[in-house]
């Protein structure tokens, strides 16, 4: 089975740095998704990381270790457009369905 | 831009109706998935195929919901009959070799 644990909400300033952790536990791993999603719309592909290491991306970058089951999301320069919700999510099966944790609502203030 | 299309965006629906929504998805991708979202629940994955053919279905109701994919542009999730409980955001996406796409949602409001 899977297991997907995030922090339920986070609270972070604007131009500050955020960080959002997300473990996880499965039978067999084939990569680790970040999707985005803002209230009432639907989620947006972020980061995929299926080696060990950092992903830059801009303002955002994904962390992940395989060893430790363990993915972290890094938000730099924060601005009021990312209070959103941030889900981790990983394939399982053999046709990769995407099984989602719970989300974190992170809510960025001036 | 490719896109995911789901309809209705919104449905308000009295108890024990039919509904049924409707996604159609990138052309090209194989495989497509129904989940459900609600506060308490998160993103549940209720049912997914591929290549038209259902694979799995276990997070679904078997009582009351229904997926099909009649064919390659259009995939439905029927419910019958709705209750107050299904009251939910229901998401369709596809997923090709590059990914995993949302559609906008189909929130059902059942009274």
């Amino acid at each position: 089975g899977q297991n997907i644990d995030q922090p339920t909400e986070m609270t972070a300033t604007e131009g500050a740095i955020v960080q959002i952790n997300c473990t996880y536990q499965t039978s067999g791993f084939n990569g680790l998704f970040w999707y985005q999603q803002h209230a009432g719309e639907a989620p947006t592909f972020l980061s995929y990381n299926v080696l060990d290491g950092l992903e830059e991306k801009g303002r955002f970058s994904s962390f992940l270790s395989r060893s430790k089951g363990y993915s972290y999301l890094l938000l730099k320069e924060l601005q009021m457009k990312d209070s959103a919700s941030y889900l981790c999510a990983v394939p399982s099966g053999g046709y990769n369905k995407l099984i989602f944790g719970a989300g974190t609502r992170l809510a960025v203030h001036p | 831009d490719a896109r995911v299309t789901q309809t209705p965006r919104h449905k308000v629906t009295e108890m024990g109706q039919e509904v049924t929504m409707r996604c159609q998805p990138i052309l090209g991708h194989n495989t497509v998935f129904w989940y459900r979202q609600t506060m308490m629940q998160g993103l549940e994955l209720l049912a997914y195929f591929r290549n038209r053919a259902p694979l799995d279905d276990s997070g679904m109701p078997k009582d009351r919901f229904s997926a099909e994919m009649p064919d390659a542009t259009l995939a439905t999730l029927k419910i019958q009959p709705s209750e107050p409980r299904d009251s939910a955001v229901y998401f369709c996406a596809s997923s090709g070799l590059y990914g995993y796409t949302f559609g906008s949602g189909t929130r059902l409001t059942v009274v």
